[in-house]
């Protein structure tokens, strides 16, 4: 069973708006890491962000912030002030732990295109 | 530092010719990971190693087999290549569960590679 969906396959956003890229995640864990990778054209992985599940904030880093709604079990991915060189896939990733720690699963992915 | 490095960056291969990618990490990382990635399908994870000498099955073993021989190094094997082994592959390393670092634990954040292109004709 897939344990990471990402229902968007693809978003358009108008540069220097926000867009919100969805994710959410299965599993019966109470220990869990989430993170987001950026992965451009030229087809490079950037970790840009991490959530713990016993983290009590949200996450940010500079215009990257994460929704962590635990109940729903979501984890999207707020990108503010989008740039021309956002446009990229985004793919959101789960590790369990601390018993399955060791695996780390990824979604499909979501294709954003920044709009001058 | 070089970070993660994989080793060919692109190769052709015939059908059931049979080839070997390497990745290298010197960041002292206890995990090592293969993912391939498809269009449409995200990473998948291929297998994985939490240290050296051992090695385990991720979601799409099958046609697959790895070593990790020494502590730096995560070979990936093909034995018989078939076409549908086209795929841009990705290596990735990590430090342990709990491992420490300066400033407070460590996220678990994977370190990748910058990818190998394989195509089977």
């Amino acid at each position: 069973a897939q344990k990471i969906t990402q229902t968007q396959p693809g978003m358009f956003v108008q540069e220097k708006e926000a867009v919100t890229l969805d994710c959410t995640y299965d599993t019966s864990d109470p220990s869990y890491g989430l993170f987001w990778y950026k992965q451009p054209s030229s087809g490079e992985m950037i970790f840009l962000i991490y959530q713990g599940s016993y983290d009590q904030q949200n996450a940010t880093e500079g215009r990257y912030s994460l929704n962590f709604q635990k109940a729903r079990k979501s984890a999207n991915l707020v990108i503010s002030a989008s740039q021309l060189g956002d446009s990229a896939m985004y793919f959101c990733a789960m590790r369990e732990g601390p018993t399955s720690y060791d695996k780390v699963i990824f979604g499909p992915g979501t294709s954003l295109s920044v709009i001058p | 530092n070089a970070g993660v490095t994989q080793t060919p960056k692109f190769r052709v291969l015939k059908t059931g010719q049979s080839m070997t990618l390497l990745c290298a990490q010197d960041m002292n990382h206890e995990y090592m990971y293969w993912y391939r990635q498809d269009p449409g399908m995200g990473l998948r994870l291929i297998h994985y190693s939490v240290g050296e000498g051992t090695t385990a099955k991720g979601e799409v073993p099958d046609g697959y087999n790895v070593s990790r021989l020494k502590k730096q190094n995560f070979l990936l094997g093909l034995e018989s290549a078939a076409p549908s082994q086209t795929s841009v592959y990705f290596c990735a390393s990590s430090y342990s569960y709990g491992q420490g670092l300066p400033g407070g634990l460590n996220t678990g954040e994977l370190f990748f590679g910058e990818g190998s292109r394989l195509t089977v004709l």
